[in-house]
């Protein structure tokens, strides 16, 4: 089965500063790659996604990029402001044919942006 | 509804009873899931639901696990004879299909079970 590896866990920054989250993934197939963030008391919201047929996508402050031959995906946040303050996790699953969009999810990443 | 609602919030219950957590997805998604999520890790897919059919259990942890959504719609996660390592956040999410790009999972608040 797929198997997903975050890192950071932790990452702390300064409000205006980039911060960087890499995952890693271990099944070719997985062609669907979101991101979610999750605060404190709430359930996972996601944030941006990626297919695989596409190697960058930005939303505002916010960019992911995917490189299918390495099997490795990121999460970029530019400005960083105190309410990016958050767990990030990210994930892969198959999404086509007769797939069922299964999620397969990093570890997380606490991020602290400090003012 | 609004999102997805998840009942009862917390749940302690003492080792080897059973537990019900109930699932309310988004009306009209046709795909439900389950994940448990320890502490400081991801959600780990449980179960899945495409209407009322369970085309998937591969997740459950054991047969002590068992989930149903017999009208396509509500979903409930039953835990039998509950053990001290069944403590987790149980969440559900829901999607209007499981292909893109109908596929966003929305997640509910999650169920925090304490066993004792």
């Amino acid at each position: 089965g797929e198997n997903v590896e975050q890192h950071p866990s932790t990452l702390s920054v300064q409000e205006g500063d980039s911060a960087v989250i890499k995952c890693t993934y271990s099944d070719s197939a997985s062609n669907y790659f979101p991101w979610y963030k999750q605060e404190l008391g709430k359930g996972p919201q996601l944030i941006i996604d990626i297919r695989s047929n596409v190697g960058e996508k930005k939303d505002q402050r916010i960019a992911v990029t995917l490189n299918k031959t390495a099997k490795h995906f990121s999460l970029h946040i530019t400005e960083t402001q105190p309410e990016d303050s958050a767990v990030y996790f990210c994930a892969a699953s198959y999404s086509g044919g007769t797939s069922y969009g299964k999620l397969t999810f990093g570890q997380g990443t606490i991020l602290t942006v400090h003012p | 509804g609004a999102g997805v609602s998840q009942s009862p919030r917390y749940k302690v219950t003492k080792r080897g009873q059973d537990v019900t957590l109930r699932c309310d997805p988004i009306s009209s998604h046709a795909t439900l899931y389950w994940y448990q999520q320890a502490l400081g890790q991801g959600p780990e897919f449980l179960t899945y639901f495409n209407y009322e059919a369970q085309p998937d259990k591969s997740g459950l942890p054991s047969d002590r696990f068992s989930a149903e959504r017999p009208e396509g719609s509500i979903s409930t996660l039953t835990i039998q004879r509950t053990e001290q390592r069944d403590s987790a956040m149980y969440r559900c999410a829901s999607s209007p299909r499981d292909f893109y790009p109908y596929n966003e999972q929305f997640f509910g608040p999650g169920t925090r079970l304490t066993v004792l």
